[in-house]
């Protein structure tokens, strides 16, 4: 079975400060690893995903997101938070290495507010 | 409009009606979704269609039935509705092995 887990029900960071929301997951096989975003009243918008390679991996909006296999994390970073980065944030997983249709498992959310 | 679309945005209901919520994509992707969306639970995956005419059930399918007689569509009914199943509907759409992308959501309250 897989799971993701994001430990922090919110994160508040002063403006212009670099952010981290975090996420940790378990799956049996190799992990394919997304990061969402929700804004009020929308549906989730994707940010970025990491299936291989560079561990550092580069999304939309100026995120960026580490994978570290040894602690099973995939933790959401951004050098230099905005105020409108303020947001419901997602991390969701699937296993690679499951047959038939890979249900991805979403996290339960970390409300980012910036403060300006 | 290219993109995912979902209707009605807002919907009140007596408890024992049935709803069907509606949902629409105009990138041809294979694969659809129902999520629901609940304080504490983050998204939960109530059924998922990997193509016109094949669909399955997700972790929360109770009281829920969807057909997928085109790519395009992908309606939700809920057959008697009930007050747990107030909650804001998502929909969304993908191809294998790639991320999803999600409607505006249907916020439905059943009284």
């Amino acid at each position: 079975a897989q799971s993701v887990a994001q430990p922090e029900d919110q994160v508040n960071v002063a403006e212009g400060n670099p952010l981290t929301v975090k996420c940790t997951y378990s799956v049996s096989g190799n992990p394919y690893l997304f990061w969402y975003v929700q804004y009020p009243n929308r549906g989730l918008q994707f940010l970025l995903k990491y299936i291989t390679g560079d561990n550092l991996v580069k999304g939309s909006y100026g995120f960026e997101a580490e994978f570290n296999k040894s602690q099973t994390s995939f933790h959401l970073k951004k050098p230099s938070a905005l105020v409108s980065d303020s947001a419901l944030y997602f991390c969701a997983v699937r296993d690679l290495n499951s047959g038939g249709y890979q249900k991805v498992t979403f996290g339960t959310g970390t409300k980012l507010q910036v403060i300006p | 409009d290219a993109g995912i679309t979902q209707s009605p945005r807002y919907k009140i209901t007596e408890t024992g009606r049935q709803v069907t919520l509606m949902c629409h994509q105009t990138w041809s992707h294979s694969y659809m979704f129902w999520y629901r969306q609940d304080l504490g639970h983050g998204l939960r995956l109530i059924y998922y269609s990997a193509a016109a005419d094949i669909t399955d059930k997700g972790e929360v399918s109770d009281g829920y039935v969807v057909s997928r007689s085109k790519t395009e569509n992908f309606p939700l009914t809920l057959e008697s509705a009930t007050r747990s199943q107030t909650s804001v509907y998502f929909c969304a759409s993908s191809e294998l092995n790639h991320e999803q992308y999600f409607g505006p959501g249907t916020r439905l309250t059943v009284t």
